[in-house]
C-alpha cells in the first residue's frame, strides 16, 4: 500500500508563472489536507477536501491559491501568478476519515519561485 | 483559538543523553496532541499522539510525552539519544474530533557524536 504521493518534489517557477502540486492520496482515503511550510517556520494549514468538496479553505490565501479533489484523480493544488513569497513546501496528507488523528503525510513538494 | 509553543527552536544534545523537547498548547476543548518527526527533505512521520485515556504516550524510536493538563504541555523525552534522532520535531494540536491540526514552529535536534 503506497503512501501518499505528492509530485513533483520539487518545482520551480519563474514569478508570474503557474504551479499545479499534485497529491494522490492513500489508496481507500477520501479525506486531504494541504498545509504549507515556509522557511524556519511549522507547518500552516490551508484547505481541507473530500472528493469533489472542499470542506473547509479557511487557510488558502484570498487570492490567486485553488485546490480540488475531483471524483478521479488526485487532488491538485494551483497556484497562479506565483510570487517569490510562494517559495515554500507543499505538504498533502490524507485520512481514510474526517478525523486528523489518521492522517498520513506526503514528503512534500519545494516550491521555488526565481 | 488553538495554538501550540515550541520552547527552544535548538536543542543539543550528546549522544546518550536525555533528550527533553518542550511543548505548551492552548485549546478551549479537550485537545488531541501528536509529535511529529521530519528529516531532512522528508513530510512530517508521526512519532506519537495523545487522544484519551492514559497520559503517557509512548510513540516509535523510544520516545514518549506526557500530557499534563495542569500544565497545558506535552513535552516529548527520550532517555538515550541516538545519533539517528538529529531532525526536527513538530509538536501540534487539533480539537476533539477535529481535522485542522495547528502545528508549532518546530525544535531541531542536534545530535553530538
Amino acid at each position: 500500500n503506497a503512501g501518499v504521493m505528492q509530485n513533483p518534489r520539487h518545482l520551480v517557477r519563474r514569478r508570474g508563472q503557474e504551479a499545479r502540486l499534485r497529491c494522490s492520496p492513500m489508496k481507500g482515503h477520501s479525506h486531504v489536507y494541504w498545509y504549507r511550510q515556509l522557511p524556519e517556520e511549522g507547518l500552516k494549514f490551508m484547505v481541507y477536501l473530500q472528493k469533489e468538496n472542499i470542506i473547509d479553505e479557511s487557510g488558502m490565501p484570498k487570492e490567486r491559491f485553488s485546490a480540488e479533489f475531483p471524483k478521479e484523480g488526485p487532488s491538485i493544488l494551483r497556484i497562479q501568478q506565483v510570487v517569490r513569497g510562494d517559495s515554500a513546501a507543499y505538504f498533502c496528507a490524507s485520512s481514510p476519515q474526517g478525523e486528523v488523528t489518521e492522517a498520513f503525510f506526503g514528503q512534500g513538494t519545494r516550491l521555488t519561485v526565481v | 483559538a488553538q495554538s501550540v509553543t515550541q520552547l527552544g527552536s535548538h536543542v543539543s544534545v550528546s549522544e546518550g543523553a536525555l533528550v527533553l523537547l518542550r511543548c505548551n498548547y492552548s485549546s478551549s476543548v479537550p485537545p488531541y496532541l501528536f509529535w511529529y518527526v521530519q528529516y531532512p527533505n522528508q513530510g512530517l512521520q508521526l512519532l506519537l499522539k495523545y487522544t484519551t485515556g492514559a497520559t503517557l504516550v509512548k510513540g516509535i524510536n523510544g520516545f514518549e510525552a506526557e500530557f499534563k493538563k495542569s500544565e497545558t504541555s506535552f513535552h516529548l523525552t527520550k532517555p538515550s539519544a541516538h545519533m539517528s534522532d538529529a531532525a526536527e520535531y513538530f509538536c501540534a494540536v487539533s480539537e476533539t474530533g477535529g481535522f485542522k491540526t495547528i502545528f508549532g514552529a518546530g525544535t531541531r535536534l542536534f545530535v553530538k557524536a
